[in-house]
Parts: structure tokens; C-alpha cells; sequence
């Protein structure tokens, strides 16, 4: 089935050690995002890459990177995490970006810093 | 500022009973609108996307409406069961800018159906 898979599901790091999540995509759609959900709180829109523009929101800290190397992966660094950046990561992905278009999420990686 | 408010945040339901989720917005001008659930621990399964131009959509016991003039949304679930359980995002899509989209979430209403 074609979808959205994300790596780890649970990923453990230490305060200021940097960290790699990954996503990739098997429904070749152009568009890739990276939100940040904490506890109960609303997903947050990190950044996302139509194709290979990436387009970064005004507030996303810059401690935090994205690359897509290609259309299938896209990833998420945290260069040095801090206790604040311990939140559920979610990718998603959307075939264009008109209103058309819906987005499809993955299951998340939970991210601990210690 | 786009702002996404859902009302309740939290409900509890015997199982067999209708009920409607809510969520509001503060700035009309939006592209569509979408439904989500998510299970705890878990990522977002679309449920509903509702077009600016639409008034509602309908999949199995779920209906979503959309008065965009007034910025709400309406979820309708149907004949609630115990499988329903878990928290309902409404989120809207905002901006205009060909290429750069943004969801604006709410909070989620988190359900209960009890059995």
C-alpha cells in the first residue's frame, strides 16, 4: 500500500546531541512537511519542500534543518536538541499544493531528549 | 493570525449516540478545510476535506459541514462506537501563496465512547 513511513517511531537522544528523523514516501507525491506536535497540544508546520524548494515558517527555530535528497525521503535534523524540542514529529505529504489536495500523515516519531 | 479553536476539548459518550464536534476559525479566507483522527501515540488519518466552495461532505457515519462566512465546522458522527475514540483535529488551509501551504490545527476534541 502506498504511504507514509517514518523512522524511528521513537527516537531517545541526549540534550545537545544532534538527531536525524527520517520520512519517506511511497505515493510520489511532490510536496513534504515536517510538523512538531507536544503533549496535547496543535500540530505545528515546521517547513515543507514543494519538490525541492523548501520553504521554512517565519518561527521554526533554527536549530532545526530539513533536507530532501530526493522525492521519496525527506529528513528532519535537530543540530542540538534541547528539553523543549521533546515532541512527536509527524511528516506529511500532498500530491500538489492547491486546495485540492489533502494530507496524508505518517505515524510520527516521538521524540525524548534527555 | 489565523486561530483554530475546537469545542469540547474533551467528551465522553455512551456508545450509540450522535454527537457534534466543533471548531471554529478567525479568519475566514481559507482554501478548505480538513477532519482528522488520531489515536494516542499516533499519527493523523484524514477523514474529511471540505473545499471552500462546499457545504459539507459525508464518509459512512461521519459528516462535516462548513459555514466558512461564519468560521465553523461542524463534525457529525453517527451511531458513536467504542472504535471512535480518539481526538479530532479540524484544521484549515489559509494561505493563497501558490506552493506554500499551511495547515492551522486546533486542538483536537478527545473522545470517548463509552461501550
Amino acid at each position: 500500500d502506498a504511504m507514509v513511513i517514518q523512522n524511528p517511531r521513537y527516537q531517545v537522544t541526549q540534550f545537545g546531541k544532534p538527531v536525524t528523523l527520517s520520512c519517506s514516501q511511497t505515493l510520489n507525491h511532490n510536496v513534504m512537511y515536517w510538523y512538531q506536535q507536544k503533549s496535547s497540544q496543535a500540530p505545528k508546520l515546521l517547513f515543507h519542500y514543494y519538490d525541492k524548494d523548501f520553504n521554512n515558517e517565519a518561527d521554526t527555530p533554527d536549530n532545526f534543518q530539513s533536507r530532501r535528497p530526493n522525492t521519496s525521503f525527506c529528513f528532519l535534523d535537530i543540530r542540538s536538541p534541547g528539553l523543549g524540542d521533546a515532541a512527536m514529529y509527524l511528516c506529511a505529504t500532498s500530491r500538489g499544493a492547491t486546495s485540492l489536495d489533502e494530507q496524508f500523515f505518517g505515524p510520527g516519531t516521538r521524540l525524548t531528549v534527555l | 493570525k489565523q486561530e483554530v479553536t475546537q469545542i469540547p476539548a474533551a467528551l465522553s459518550v455512551p456508545e450509540g449516540e450522535n454527537l457534534v464536534l466543533n471548531c471554529s476559525f478567525t479568519d475566514s479566507a481559507i482554501y478548505n478545510l480538513q477532519w482528522f483522527r488520531q489515536d494516542p501515540g499516533k499519527g493523523l488519518t484524514s477523514l474529511l476535506l471540505i473545499q471552500s466552495s462546499q457545504r459539507e461532505q459525508t464518509s459512512g457515519r461521519l459528516n462535516a459541514s462548513l459555514d466558512k462566512s461564519s468560521g465553523r465546522s461542524t463534525l457529525y458522527i453517527a451511531a458513536s462506537q467504542p472504535g471512535d475514540s480518539a481526538t479530532y483535529l479540524c484544521a484549515v488551509d489559509d494561505n493563497m501563496d501558490t506552493g506554500r501551504r499551511a495547515l492551522t490545527f486546533g486542538s483536537g476534541t478527545r473522545l470517548q465512547v463509552q461501550p
